[in-house]
C-alpha cells in the first residue's frame, strides 16, 4: 500500500537557517503530494501541494519540488523565523483518492531566536 | 467565515462507555472526513461522509465505530465500548464540492483518553 516517511523530529534551529524536512514516498501510481502545517492548538492547515512530476509547490517563503525519480518531495525554506515552529506533514492522494490521504508521522519544527 | 469545528476538544472516558465526537464542516462544504491519529503516528483516514450517506469507511475499524453525516446538524463520530486503544486524536476535515481531497480544511481536532 501507500506510505510517506519523513525525518523524525524534533527538529530544532536558529532563526534565519536554512531548513529541511526530508520526506519520501511509495504509492501505486501518479500521486499527489502535500505539505501540511499543525501551529499549537489549531487543525491541519495545507501549505503546498503538488500534483505531477517535477512540480514545484511554494508559499509562506516554503518550497517542495515533485521528484518522481527518487519518490521525494521534500520541504525547503532558505530562512526559518519562530512563528514556523509548528508540526509538518508529509502526505498523498493516490487511485483517485478513495483512500483518503496517507500522511507522515509529522516532524516537530522547533525555531529558537 | 468559520472553519471547521469540532466539540469537545477533548474528552475523558472509562473503559465500556461511549464517545461521541462532533463536527460541522466549514460554510457551504458538503463533504466531511474523520481521520485518527495514534501517538507517534500519522494520520489514518476513517471515513468519508456526505450529507446523509457514507461514501468510503475503509478506514473504520469493523466494530464499535460508527459516523453519520445528517441533513440537518453536524457530523458525528461514535464509538461505543470504548477501550484504552482508542486514545487518540480525532480529526475532522471538510472540502467543498468538487474538489475531494486535494483541497481539505481540518478542525483542531479532538482529543480521546479513555482511563
Amino acid at each position: 500500500g501507500d506510505s510517506v516517511t519523513q525525518m523524525e523530529g524534533p527538529v530544532t534551529l536558529s532563526e534565519e537557517a536554512f531548513l529541511t524536512i526530508n520526506c519520501t514516498y511509495t504509492a501505486t501510481g501518479y500521486p499527489s503530494l502535500f505539505w501540511y502545517v499543525q501551529y499549537p492548538g489549531e487543525g491541519l492547515q495545507l501549505l503546498l501541494k503538488a500534483t505531477k512530476a517535477d512540480d514545484k509547490g511554494s508559499n509562506k517563503g516554503f518550497e517542495a519540488t515533485y521528484r518522481k525519480e527518487t519518490t521525494s518531495f521534500h520541504l525547503e525554506k532558505g530562512s526559518v523565523q519562530v512563528s514556523d515552529s509548528a508540526v509538518y506533514f508529509c502526505a498523498l492522494i493516490s487511485g483517485g483518492g478513495a483512500d483518503g490521504l496517507t500522511f507522515g508521522k509529522g516532524t516537530h519544527l522547533i525555531i529558537q531566536p | 467565515n468559520a472553519g471547521v469545528m469540532q466539540n469537545p476538544r477533548h474528552l475523558v472516558r472509562r473503559r465500556g462507555q461511549e464517545a461521541r465526537l462532533r463536527c460541522s464542516p466549514m460554510k457551504g462544504h458538503s463533504h466531511v472526513y474523520w481521520y485518527r491519529q495514534l501517538p507517534e503516528e500519522g494520520l489514518k483516514f476513517m471515513v468519508y461522509l456526505q450529507k446523509e450517506n457514507i461514501i468510503d469507511e475503509s478506514g473504520m475499524p469493523k466494530e464499535r465505530f460508527s459516523a453519520e453525516f445528517p441533513k440537518e446538524g453536524p457530523s458525528i463520530l461514535r464509538i461505543q465500548q470504548v477501550v484504552r486503544g482508542d486514545s487518540a486524536a480525532y480529526f475532522c476535515a471538510s472540502s467543498p464540492p468538487g474538489t475531494g481531497q486535494e483541497k481539505l480544511f481540518f478542525g483542531s481536532g479532538t482529543q480521546l483518553s479513555v482511563l
